[in-house]
């Protein structure tokens, strides 16, 4: 059974850092692209991020360039997002997903990050 | 990287159909056929319900179909039911390594 586990998520103070973690079991997950995408409660899903299956190609939303990281671990099959100077506005539910633009695609249940004083 | 224009809001009744509209530009939704959709029930994660334009994945019923004209795509739920009352995010690539959801649309059936 395909999973995709999502963890690290809780509240942190604006200027703060925090990483996230995908665990991945029920696949061959160096064989995927993988992103995370947030989701402010009740409003729409936002890309963040996208890696490639080795790790040597990635991209980012504008809103994040520069103060997110997003990195793999084939032999641990993980994904993380490692975010820095976290502000209000990064504060959502943070999906890690497997190839979303393929009929492959799958989601994890998401954490929630909190970025309050 | 603007996010791609729904409508907030679609209904119909059971069994009759319904069109949802996404519209971008020629740098994304025009510009590659890689358009997705996604239902989101309330509390769960999203599910790919169409993918490159018109592709259904296996388990997702015929009755959902998409297509592209220009910079607009579009997904028909046909037959429309009960469970088929969720939010529906379309998806494009955005080139140069970006992708872009769209606002969503929340589907009613009456």
């Amino acid at each position: 059974e395909v999973q995709l586990v999502e963890s690290g998520g809780g509240l942190v103070q604006p200027g703060g850092s925090l990483r996230l973690s995908c665990a991945a079991s029920g696949f061959t997950f160096s064989s995927f692209w993988l992103h995370w995408v947030r989701q402010v409660p009740g409003q729409g899903l936002v890309w963040v991020s996208r890696i490639n299956t080795d790790g040597s190609i990635t991209g980012y939303a504008d809103s994040v360039k520069g103060r997110f990281t997003i990195s793999r671990d084939n032999a641990k099959n993980t994904l993380y997002l490692q975010m820095n100077g976290l502000r209000p506005e990064d504060t959502a539910i943070y999906y890690c997903t497997r190839e979303l633009m393929s009929g492959t695609n799958f989601w994890g249940q998401g954490t929630l990050v909190t970025v309050s004083s | 990287q603007s996010a791609l224009t729904q409508p907030p809001s679609a209904s119909g009744s059971p069994g009759q159909s319904v069109t949802l509209s996404c519209t971008g530009s020629s740098s994304d939704v025009g510009g590659y056929n890689f358009v997705s959709w996604y239902q989101q029930h309330p509390g769960k994660a999203p599910k790919v319900m169409i993918y490159e334009v018109s592709k259904r994945p296996s388990g997702v019923p015929d009755r959902f179909s998409g297509s592209k004209s220009g910079n607009t795509a579009s997904l028909t739920v046909s037959g429309l039911q009960a469970e088929d009352e969720a939010d529906y995010y379309c998806s494009s690539y955005g080139g140069s390594n970006n992708h872009v959801f769209g606002t969503g649309t929340k589907v009613t059936v009456l």
